[in-house]
């Protein structure tokens, strides 16, 4: 069983739209829980990170984390076009990070 | 947050050549890490390059595949050895620091090998 599952994608939305992207992860341990975006041909960038149940927020951006259930989840409101990018979901448990295998959006303007 | 750089940051190599990837800091940080991602897969952590001792590798690599080196606190080189066709990825050095928050994660702009 992986670490950290996503679903692949690719998600499309329209521009404007709400995008939610999921993540589960396998390790009830886990600490803490990051989204990165990564542009194709570009190396990972952070968004955000959360660590306590509930929901972050930071600008278009809101994670929301259920330890309960193992999963986070990263929403973006009024999606652009420059959004368009891999979102990879990391689970850092004991100063490892495991990645998950990143879910494509696509947002159409 | 920690600035990193990595040369070179592209190279073409013929299958059974070596080739080192150096990874600089601009601070002192404890941990480094190589990862390798694939085309179209995900990041897959190669070993942890700490200070003073001997990197810690993954499940999968070897050290004599993947020598690393880790001679001061800003500095760190991956040696891909005896390279094949399959070693062809993007390898990324990625350094824990002080963000906003907390610890996080900071990655080089990675080195994209082409093995033939």
């Amino acid at each position: 069983q992986k670490e950290v599952e996503q679903n692949s994608g690719p998600l499309s939305v329209p521009e404007g739209a709400i995008a939610s992207l999921n993540c589960t992860y396998s390790d009830r341990g886990s600490q803490s829980f990051f989204w990165y975006r990564q542009y194709s041909g570009k190396s990972p960038e952070l968004i955000m990170f959360i660590y306590s149940n509930g929901d972050k927020e930071d600008g278009r951006f809101t994670a929301q984390l259920n330890k309960a259930s193992q999963y986070v989840s990263l929403l973006i409101r009024d999606s652009q076009p420059s959004d368009s990018a891999t979102y990879l979901c990391a689970v850092m448990n004991f100063n490892k990070f495991y990645f998950g295998s990143g879910t494509k959006l696509n947002v159409k303007p | 947050s920690a600035v990193i750089s990595q040369k070179p940051s592209r190279d073409i190599c013929q299958r059974g050549t070596s080739l080192t990837i150096q990874c600089q800091v601009d601070s002192q940080v404890t941990m480094m890490f190589w990862y390798r991602q694939q085309p179209g897969q995900s990041l897959t952590l190669i070993a942890t390059a700490n200070q003073g001792s001997e990197a810690t590798y993954e499940s999968g690599f070897v050290i004599d595949k993947f020598p690393i080196s880790r001679p001061n606190l800003t500095f760190s080189t991956l040696t891909v050895s005896n390279m094949s066709p399959e070693d062809s990825s993007i390898y990324l050095c990625s350094v824990e620091d002080r963000g906003r928050e907390g610890n996080e994660q900071f990655f080089g702009p990675g080195t994209r090998l082409t093995v033939l």
